[in-house]
């Protein structure tokens, strides 16, 4: 079975503060994905990389930056956390072009 | 670029009662088309998915969907719905490169 997983179920952070969110999947997957999720909203892309050390901005990126040293791990940076990035994080992984398979999701606070 | 529409942000039934979620989707080039599900503080798992050949598609927990080219959707649909299927439902649609797009969700309750 695929696995990807995610650092934190759940965290709190205070406005200006740097985060790190780390996703980790085993299947070897070139493609990695980073979303968040809000009511009403569905799923909005941050930040995508096809390959170490290559990333694209999705349709959100703005306050957001990521990370792929190695292949297997993604990792999304809120460089100074705002309140309007209170959120659900989720992490996905694909090969080619089919399906993805997603983390269990960080649900981020920030004060 | 392609871009999903789901049907009612929200959707209730009885148990026992037919489910019916409903997709369209805008796709320039032969979509590859996904419903997801989204139990309550989890991730997405795949309920089913078309890529090519036959047109209806059979999922886990008794779910399946139909491409409908001239119609340009994809509706999830389950003869009988069980308490166990109230949860957060998801189209997707991928263009074969790097984008896969994002319905906005159903929301699906169950009564007793």
């Amino acid at each position: 079975d695929v696995k990807v997983t995610q650092s934190s179920r759940y965290l709190v952070k205070r406005t200006g503060e740097k985060v790190f969110l780390e996703c980790v999947q085993d299947m070897d997957h070139e493609n990695m994905f980073w979303y968040r999720q809000d009511p009403g909203l569905g799923l909005r892309l941050i930040y995508f990389s096809y390959d170490v050390k290559m990333k694209e901005k999705g349709d959100i990126p703005e306050g957001y930056s990521v990370s792929r040293e190695k292949k297997e791990r993604f990792s999304l940076i809120l460089e100074s956390a705002s309140t309007n990035q209170t959120s659900m994080y989720l992490c996905a992984s694909r090969g080619g072009w089919e399906t993805q398979y997603f983390g269990p999701g960080t649900r981020l606070l920030v004060l | 670029a392609q871009s999903v529409t789901q049907l009612g942000s929200h959707v209730s039934v009885s148990e026992g009662a037919l489910v019916l979620l409903r997709c369209n989707y805008s796709s320039s080039v032969p979509p590859y088309l996904f419903w997801y599900v989204q139990y309550p503080n989890q991730g997405l798992q795949l309920l089913l998915k078309y890529t090519t050949g036959a047109t209806l598609v059979k999922g886990i927990n008794g779910f399946e969907a139909e491409f409908k080219k001239s119609e340009t959707s994809f509706h999830l649909t389950k003869p009988s719905a069980h308490m166990s299927d109230a949860a957060e439902y998801f189209c997707a649609v991928s263009d074969r490169n790097n984008d896969m797009r994002f319905g906005a969700g159903t929301r699906l309750t169950v009564k007793p």
